[in-house]
């Protein structure tokens, strides 16, 4: 049985840091592409940034580049989002989900972790 | 950027067909891929790579492709259809995954 679980969420101030992780299991973790997506409060999904099966490469939306960072322990099962500089416009439930390839799409998704930038 | 148009409502009477629209540049040359997200629940895909569905999902759930224009067609709509819907590409040229703008399908 899939399962993935995000954490780290929290309410922060604009300016400071914060890093999320996704716990994943029941499926080969090092064989799959992680994504991040968010969605701002009755907004729809905004992608924000891929990490390849073995961590060799990296996109990001045009949002967070040199903000955020994606990085993920295969060894761990574990996929990671380090979020810098957070402004209010970050504020989000943020996604982790899986995808085997481009043309099988993102076919799994966790439940989400709330992130709240507000002073 | 690239960008994906969804309709942002689609209305439709039980037993009926919804169909909603995702129009974007060059979508013929991408694989489409369409979630389903209800209030407060994580989003659920029910077709990929333009007309595929995944395990579970009933048949009554298709995708289409035609020109710029992918289709979902929901047939014999019932109160569990009720939900958000969003089309999705990897746009290759900007290495992006876009989202559409959703299409909110509410059963009369």
């Amino acid at each position: 049985q899939v399962h993935l679980v995000e954490s780290g969420g929290d309410v922060v101030q604009p300016g400071r840091s914060l890093r999320l992780s996704c716990s994943a299991s029941g499926f080969i973790f090092s064989s799959y592409a992680m994504h991040w997506v968010r969605q701002a409060p009755g907004k729809g999904l905004e992608w924000v940034a891929v990490m390849s099966y073995d961590g060799s490469v990296e996109y990001y939306a045009d949002s967070v580049t040199g903000r955020f960072t994606v990085s993920r322990d295969n060894s761990e099962n574990t996929l990671y989002l380090q979020m810098n500089s957070l402004r209010g416009e970050d504020t989000a439930v943020y996604y982790c989900a899986r995808e085997l390839s481009v043309s099988h799409g993102i076919d799994f998704w966790g439940q989400g972790t709330p992130v709240t930038v507000s002073s | 950027s690239y960008v994906l148009a969804q309709p942002p409502s689609v209305s439709v009477a039980p037993g009926q067909t919804a169909r909603i629209t995702c129009g974007g540049n060059n979508i013929g040359s991408e694989s489409v891929h369409w979630y389903q997200q209800k209030p407060g629940q994580a989003p659920l895909m029910v077709v990929y790579d333009d007309n595929d569905r995944p395990s579970g999902i009933p048949e009554r759930f298709s995708g289409s492709k035609s020109g710029n224009m992918a289709t979902l067609t929901i047939s014999r709509v019932d109160a569990g259809d009720e939900a958000d819907y969003f089309c999705q590409v990897w746009h290759s040229r900007s290495n992006h995954y876009v989202f559409g703008s959703g299409t909110e399908v509410t059963v009369l």
